[in-house]
């Protein structure tokens, strides 16, 4: 079966500009995570999904950054007006359930944003 | 702080040898994940290995193994028989009790294997 997708795979964008990436998880994952990953560290969560809510929006950095699931199923992360920090690998992983992480986390490849 | 550190930024080995690479946490919860995920170039993260905390057997998955010190909190991930195919950047995660299975990652290793 597929994977997790997510599109595009590469975006590059100008300081001030708005940009939406978005994820397609494996179907009937219920839940749903962003992580982001600045170049040579580790992931940083930004944002959980149970269905179509979000619980835990703890990780997300300021409030130009928002999400929403929509059917269960896709998710788009927004930036808008992006800064030259939020260049980034951004990482969504779904998995069966959030049980503490008994469930395993499926990554999908990844969007690649860098902003001018 | 829920925190997860690895603080070897590269390690190489030569084909076919051992190689460890150390984790350690911090946490007040007694029950949580731990996980080994691998990063290779492609950026697919893959799973290689997940520890239960309240399960004292060290978790193997075929050349992949742990050494799970609960009391110390320490994570090690041994590979043996190291193949070309594994060199990657390695990150450690944690999910700490309730938190939704949100993973919490250190720093990140990358491993070099040598012909």
């Amino acid at each position: 079966g597929a994977g997790v997708s997510q599109s595009p795979s590469n975006k590059v964008t100008e300081k001030g500009k708005d940009v939406e990436l978005r994820c397609d998880p494996i179907s009937g994952h219920t839940a749903l995570y962003w992580y982001r990953q600045r170049l040579g560290q580790g992931l940083e969560f930004l944002i959980y999904f149970q269905g179509n809510s979000a619980p835990d929006k703890s990780g997300l950095p300021s409030d130009r950054f928002s999400a929403e699931r929509t059917g269960e199923s896709v998710s788009t992360l927004t930036i808008q007006r992006t800064q030259q920090e939020d260049s980034a690998v951004y990482l969504c992983a779904s998995s069966l359930g959030a049980s503490g992480g008994y469930n395993e986390q499926f990554f999908g490849p990844g969007t690649r944003l860098t902003v001018l | 702080a829920q925190t997860v550190t690895q603080s070897q930024p590269e390690m190489s080995v030569q084909e076919a040898e051992t190689v460890t690479l150390s984790c350690t946490y911090d946490t007040s919860e007694n029950n949580y994940y731990l996980f080994w995920y691998k990063q290779p170039p492609s950026r697919q993260m893959i799973l290689v290995i997940r520890q239960e905390a309240y399960k004292q057997q060290n978790a193997t998955e075929n050349r992949f193994s742990v050494n799970f010190q609960k009391a110390a909190k320490s994570f090690s991930l041994k590979i043996s028989d190291s193949q070309l195919g594994d060199t990657a950047m390695y990150f450690c995660a944690a999910s700490f009790g309730t938190s939704y299975g949100k993973l919490t990652f250190g720093q990140g290793t990358i491993l070099t294997v040598h012909p």
